[in-house]
């Protein structure tokens, strides 16, 4: 089955720009969405369609992806940013959804 | 606004059958849009379990499929969810959302569903 492939972990210090990628074979042909999932609570999303950021996310939030990897970057990583970011995309039927495995982010 | 709120039992026995239902609040479940249920085992990733268009039409995560049945009541606003022979490893935090992928999406708060004897 179809997968889409995120580092475990990614830390960066307060105000410094952190990059969580996504690898998967489909990412060419299909988009990424990206959702933010704080201890306890349920996912939010934070971009949507490659590079799309939703009302109220701010802007330090970006997307990006070239070939078979989709980039999420948060540019001055705020503490409150501290979550776990997941990846999601379809196969390339469109038919079938997949998360990434899930990247905590650290900031401190 | 729209709402979603998961309900069903909080135990399962094994090789039982999970059943949830999804309420829909603050709009129609017959509006052009994919509803969805999504797991989380306890400290882990979140899975797409599969959708349902208000016409019926499903989509299943291929891993699930032989077990998963998805399904929508029109009359009472909401979707359900059916998966059978469950194990422990069926043990997660179960969400009902409506369209994940979109900015215009909503989720539920979640409901967690313990499989043991």
């Amino acid at each position: 089955s179809y997968e889409l492939t995120q580092p475990p972990s990614v830390s960066v210090s307060p105000g410094q720009t952190a990059r969580i990628t996504c690898s998967g074979d489909a990412l060419p042909k299909k988009y990424p969405y990206w959702y933010q999932q704080k201890s306890g609570q349920a996912p939010v999303l934070v971009i949507y369609e490659d590079s799309k950021r939703p009302s109220g996310i701010p802007e330090r939030f970006s997307g990006s992806s070239s070939g078979t990897m989709a980039t999420l970057t948060i540019s001055g990583a705020q503490v409150e940013d501290e979550a776990d970011y997941y990846c999601y995309s379809t196969d390339s039927s469109g038919n079938h959804w997949v998360f990434g495995g899930g990247t905590k982010l650290t900031v401190l | 606004q729209v709402q979603l709120q998961e309900s069903g039992p909080g135990l399962v026995k094994p090789s039982g059958t999970l059943s949830l239902t999804c309420a829909v609040s603050g709009g129609s479940i017959s509006s052009s849009n994919w509803w969805s249920w999504v797991r989380q085992p306890p400290g882990k990733g979140l899975e797409w379990i599969g959708e349902i268009y208000h016409s019926g039409s499903t989509n299943y995560n291929p891993s699930l499929k032989s077990r998963v049945t998805i399904s929508v009541d029109k009359s009472k606003n909401q979707f359900s969810l059916k998966l059978s022979s469950v194990t422990a490893a069926d043990t997660a935090v179960y969400y009902c959302a409506k369209e994940i992928a979109a900015p215009s999406g909503y989720w539920g708060q979640g409901t967690l569903v313990t499989v043991s004897s």
